[in-house]
């Protein structure tokens, strides 16, 4: 992996049903890994920081894993709602760099 | 508290023609970063400033782009000569402090058009 990569681009989930998506990232000098949800007309808005290898953080019905060795990190949304529709976005930093490195995002689209 | 805001939400300009994009961080960040999201693309970096450290330039595109930071506080990005290529949504960012360990917080955006 030699750039930030979420997977899949885009999701459609029933109104209800749990889902998670993936961002892959190299996981030489790696050192923070951020989640962010865009909602469409809005600013990003900050999910989660993680650093250390098996870091799970969790906010409401959002949760997030990482793996520093194999260089992953999954999001989870259980009982997905509307209000989940948003593109959602991971980004990286390295050690002795402060600037994030972005995926391309995950569009979520839950259906009613 | 007061978020992030830029200014101006919108931006239509001709080619050409230079422009300039405001951002004021949250009161007491120290880092202040600047990134383009353009169609079909992911969010990039282009600039970051942390205190009073030289500014990390390694994000700019190209010599037409270019940033200030004045005060600490507010940041003017300023684009000159415009071309089609650089529409794009602006966004600007600022945090505590390094995004090694910090939540960034986002203004709107500006969404650049060149016509």
């Amino acid at each position: 992996i030699l750039n930030v990569e979420q997977s899949p681009q885009s999701l459609h989930v029933q109104e209800g049903d749990s889902t998670n998506f993936t961002c892959s990232f190299p996981s030489s000098n790696f050192y923070a890994l951020h989640w962010y949800r865009w909602e469409t007309a809005k600013s990003p808005e900050a999910l989660f920081v993680m650093t250390l290898n098996g870091d799970e953080k969790k906010k409401g019905r959002i949760s997030a894993t990482l793996n520093t060795k194999e260089g992953y990190s999954y999001l989870y949304i259980k009982g997905s709602q509307p209000e989940d529709s948003a593109t959602y976005l991971c980004a990286t930093t390295n050690f002795g760099n402060e600037k994030l490195t972005f995926g391309t995002g995950t569009r979520l689209t839950i259906i009613p | 508290g007061a978020g992030v805001s830029q200014s101006p939400s919108n931006k239509v300009t001709e080619k050409g023609k230079d422009v300039e994009l405001r951002c004021d961080p949250i009161s007491g960040h120290t880092a202040l970063y600047w990134y383009r999201q353009s169609l079909g693309q992911g969010l990039e970096f282009l600039i970051y400033f942390q205190g009073n450290s030289a500014p990390d330039k390694s994000g700019l595109p190209s010599d037409r782009f270019s940033a200030e930071r004045t005060g600490g506080s507010v940041s003017t990005l300023t684009i000159q000569r415009t071309q089609q290529e650089d529409s794009a949504v602006y966004l600007c960012a600022s945090s505590l402090g390094g995004a090694s360990s910090y939540e960034q917080y986002f203004g709107p955006g500006t969404r650049l058009t060149v016509t």
